[in-house]
């Protein structure tokens, strides 16, 4: 019963550098996005998908991408790093409709960029 | 623009105690406000109100919905320790374009003292 995987759970990163945090979801969600959070600031939007081929921007999207090739993978990636992007990151999928016992969040990515 | 916002930012009771938390909300096509709670990992749902007036109580946890006047209210009676974490108001949208989106308030961090 794996639910939303997150990967890596920790990382530190040098400003510049590229990587990709992971997420994988085994419930056949149509509905996947990630998010960022910052003390005091809540949950922001980065990206997010309704489907496989499908992805668009939320609140916050600037340096990041993101692809969905599949239905269970929504990949976030960091093209060239910045202190900025040291957050907690937090992937969630759901049916395409708000029920909110039904939207289910990964576990956290703890990112430090130096 | 979309916006919900929490208050307090921060809260600090004893055991015992009862507090309420506040979220008000400026957003349009509204279709449901949802409680979570976070303890250091990924936000846990607690309830969900899509209609004004109507109770929604778990244990000492209760929450109610004024749509007229655009907020919530949380309750957490006779609190415990174990209700230290950060409290998040969030509100699900209509709308093909943002099916699946939640906007998250600030978030309360309220610390239940011994």
């Amino acid at each position: 019963n794996a639910g939303v995987t997150q990967t890596p759970k920790f990382q530190v990163l040098k400003t510049g550098q590229s990587m990709t945090l992971q997420c994988a979801q085994d419930m056949n969600h149509e509905y996947m996005s990630w998010y960022r959070q910052d003390p005091g600031m809540g949950l922001r939007l980065i990206h997010y998908s309704v489907g496989a081929g499908i992805t668009d921007q939320g609140e916050v999207p600037n340096g990041y991408n993101v692809s969905r090739s599949t239905t269970e993978d929504f990949p976030l990636r960091l093209l060239s790093a910045a202190p900025s992007q040291t957050s907690v990151y937090f992937c969630a999928s759901s049916l395409l409709r708000v029920s909110g016992n039904t939207i289910y969040f990964g576990e956290g990515s703890w990112l430090t960029v130096v | 623009e979309d916006k919900v916002v929490q208050s307090p930012l921060s809260l600090v009771v004893h055991e015992g105690d009862t507090v309420t938390l506040n979220c008000s909300y400026e957003v349009t096509n509204f279709r449901s406000l949802l409680w979570y709670k976070q303890e250091k990992k990924a936000p846990t749902f607690l309830f969900m109100l899509t209609s004004s007036g109507i109770e929604k109580k778990s244990g000492r946890l209760s929450s109610i919905l004024d749509k007229k006047e655009l907020f919530s209210i949380l309750n957490i009676t006779a609190t415990q320790t174990g209700d230290s974490a950060i409290y998040l108001c969030a509100v699900g949208q209509y709308g093909s374009s943002n099916t699946g989106k939640l906007i998250f308030g600030q978030g309360t961090t309220l610390q239940v003292k011994p």
